[in-house]
């Protein structure tokens, strides 16, 4: 497809278990960018990578977030031991160049839950 | 740091009313600014953008004027439709990153 692709779509955890959320941006985007939506509010920064780099990563809230873009192509977001507070929709976003006048691109999401 | 504040919601007009969302930001250096609309059931989608001060954006009868001296990027639509009812997010990009710090969102519902 043309757009960003992210799987699965829901997530239910357990709490204290982990999870991996997958990305997979636009062919050729350079940038791509994690994003955390809680209920009701815009998105929060997480981390961003350029190609396989990541060379941000100052808005992940503890270090049981993870993530990696290994190939620079296909981003997983790892969250160990999954707290209630981790509840939120987790949004993908890449862009084709580094520069911040090129927009970026969303993909639908992952809504992950924790019991 | 970089910050977005957005006018509360939720809006509701009726069809073919005039719209206003306001938008004011706090950034050092010279951001670009940007408007996001996700529709029911979708993703995130740019509506409109402004790369430097005095630049107006426009898409599907959106405008909004980037506005450096009062640090804001007011969004307006002239008469409304029931298919623009949406949530739209007031963001600002680190010009050397295309890093997006969100506003909190606006809910809009048009009524027929």
């Amino acid at each position: 497809g043309a757009g960003v692709s992210q799987s699965p779509r829901y997530k239910v955890a357990k709490r204290g278990q982990d999870v991996a959320l997958r990305c997979d941006p636009i062919s050729g985007h350079v940038s791509l960018f994690w994003y955390q939506q809680a209920l009701g509010q815009g998105p929060e920064f997480l981390t961003y990578f350029q190609n396989e780099a990541q060379l941000d990563k100052s808005g992940l809230p503890s270090d049981r977030f993870f993530a990696e873009r290994p190939e620079g192509s296909v981003s997983t977001l790892k969250i160990q031991r999954t707290q209630q507070e981790d509840s939120a929709v987790y949004l993908c976003a890449s862009s084709l160049t580094d520069r911040g006048t090129s927009p970026l691109h969303f993909g639908n999401g992952t809504r992950l839950t924790v019991t | 740091g970089n910050s977005v504040t957005q006018m509360e919601g939720p809006v509701t007009l009726s069809e073919e009313a005039f719209l206003t969302i306001n938008c004011t930001y706090t950034a050092t250096g010279y951001p670009s600014l940007f408007w996001y609309v996700q529709y029911p059931g979708e993703g995130l989608q740019l509506l409109l953008k402004a790369t430097k001060a005095d630049d107006k954006g426009s898409n599907k009868g959106f405008e909004a004027t980037y506005r450096k001296e009062t640090t804001s990027f007011h969004l307006e639509k002239g008469s409304v439709q029931v298919s623009d009812s949406a949530v739209y997010f007031c963001a600002l990009s680190d010009r050397d990153l295309g890093k997006l710090t969100f506003g909190q969102g606006t809910i809009l519902t048009v009524h027929p």
